[in-house]
């Protein structure tokens, strides 16, 4: 069974462009969170969606958005990017929405000059 | 403010040793606790689940303790292996969270040959 797939792997923008990353969950899982890493923060949520339907949002600007497809495959936007906003993004899957075990790609390392 | 909190930033342990890496938290709404390790480039990887109606999961060579009381957390490695040294993350979830999970800021195990 095929893991959580991101792309790309790697990506470098400037300040005030946008960004869309890409996450496809693992076969037959329905839910896609997706988390960002900072060396000053750690590990933070962003949000989750449930079958195309935003379940939770973390404490992030309006700037991060993201969206759902009816073959569970999750995409995220950052628009108007900031220096800050260079991080690892990780998406993870689950089966679903309660107690599971999240399984990670290895994340769209984003670079913001 | 950090509900959930790794104050050791770093351990040592010889090969063959037991490894304790600690994990507190403050949000008593807090009711299922995982433990992740991450490689430098690459997603965390579950190790071990507790949820709050237990005291103590095993799995293997891995032992999750929790002490609700305390609200503290402890993940046991025997015996270590070098294999084993990656950044190790705790994390929580609450009730009605859904997947949204409240990250440590890890602890960095070195285990020794």
């Amino acid at each position: 069974k095929a893991g959580v797939t991101q792309t790309p792997r790697y990506l470098i923008k400037t300040r005030g462009q946008q960004v869309t990353l890409s996450c496809s969950p693992i076969s037959g899982h329905r839910s896609v969170s997706w988390y960002q890493q900072t060396p000053g923060q750690g590990l933070q949520f962003l949000f989750e969606y449930f079958s195309e339907t935003q379940r939770n949002k973390g404490n992030f600007p309006g700037r991060f958005s993201g969206r759902q497809f009816s073959n569970s495959r999750s995409e995220m936007n950052v628009s108007t990017l900031e220096l800050g906003d260079s991080a690892l993004y990780l998406c993870a899957s689950s089966a679903s929405t309660t107690n599971e075990k999240l399984f990670f790609g290895s994340g769209t390392q984003l670079s913001v000059l | 403010d950090q509900q959930v909190k790794q104050n050791s930033p770093s351990l040592s342990v010889q090969e063959g040793r037991i490894s304790i890496l600690n994990c507190d938290y403050t949000n008593s709404m807090f009711d299922y606790f995982l433990w992740y390790k991450k490689y430098p480039a690459e997603g965390p990887t579950f190790l071990i689940s507790i949820s709050s109606i237990k005291d103590k999961n095993e799995d293997g060579r891995f032992t999750v303790f929790l002490n609700k009381s305390a609200k503290h957390l402890s993940l046991h490695i025997v015996p270590s292996q070098p294999g084993d040294s990656a950044v190790y993350f705790c994390a929580a979830n609450g009730n009605n969270a859904g997947n949204m999970l409240t990250f440590g800021g890890g602890t960095r195990l070195m285990v020794k040959p």
